[in-house]
């Protein structure tokens, strides 16, 4: 079975840059999408086919997808952005897998 | 605008049924392919099940296969789950999501999760 594999937490001051890597067996050659995950709450699409932001998403959220890894950049972090990250692929187009999720903690 | 509210979770015992409902509105449901994602308690997303616009087509992930179907009533702008023979590590929250229009899978819309506890 096809596994994503993210880091489990990621600590950043705020005003700095935190990076979030997703690694899986030729990751680059399938789509990712990133998704924001507060308390108590559904999941929030934060990035599409690796670079794409939705509408509503500020624009110091970026991805990047190469190789194994594919990457979320939040630069300038916020207090607001303090959250659960999970990555997502689809593997031959009908199956999706999540990665295991990262929590970002800005102290 | 879009929402997505998910009902008929509660507590079902080991073997029982079960059946989630997700009803859309604030867009053309019967154009857009709709996804379940889980989420047991404390722990990550894990994909379920997807169904394309017209319900022709379903695809599992294999935890579920052969006990879950997923199905849509377009007439009633409404997704659905029917979850048979469940166990324990099915207890989740029940997430119903919308597909984006783009050209590879991703879900652009979430509801609100609906909680299943098995348990005896």
């Amino acid at each position: 079975s096809y596994e994503l594999a993210q880091p489990p937490s990621v600590s950043v001051s705020p005003g700095q840059t935190a990076s979030i890597t997703c690694s899986g067996d030729k990751l680059g050659e399938k789509f990712a999408s990133w998704y924001q995950q507060k308390p108590g709450q559904s999941p929030v699409l934060v990035i599409y086919q690796d670079t794409k932001r939705p509408s509503g998403i500020p624009e110091r959220f970026s991805g990047s997808n190469s190789g194994n890894t594919a990457t979320l950049t939040i630069s300038g972090t916020q207090a607001m952005d303090e959250a659960d990250y999970f990555c997502q692929a689809w593997v031959s187009g009908i199956a999706g897998v999540f990665g295991t999720g990262t929590r970002v903690t800005v102290l | 605008e879009v929402q997505l509210v998910e009902s008929g979770g509660g507590l079902v015992q080991p073997g029982g049924s079960l059946r989630l409902s997700c009803a859309a509105s604030g867009f053309t449901f019967s154009i857009y392919w709709m996804h379940w994602v889980r989420q047991a308690p404390g722990k990550g997303l894990v994909w379920v099940s997807r169904i394309n616009s017209d319900g022709s087509s379903t695809s599992y992930a294999d935890s579920v296969k052969g006990r879950f179907t997923i199905a849509r009533d377009n007439a009633k702008n409404t997704l659905y789950l029917q979850m048979n023979s469940l166990r324990a590590e099915d207890t989740a929250v029940y997430y119903c999501a919308r597909e984006g229009m783009e050209s590879t899978p991703y879900n652009d819309h979430w509801g609100q999760g609906s909680l299943v506890t098995v348990s005896s």
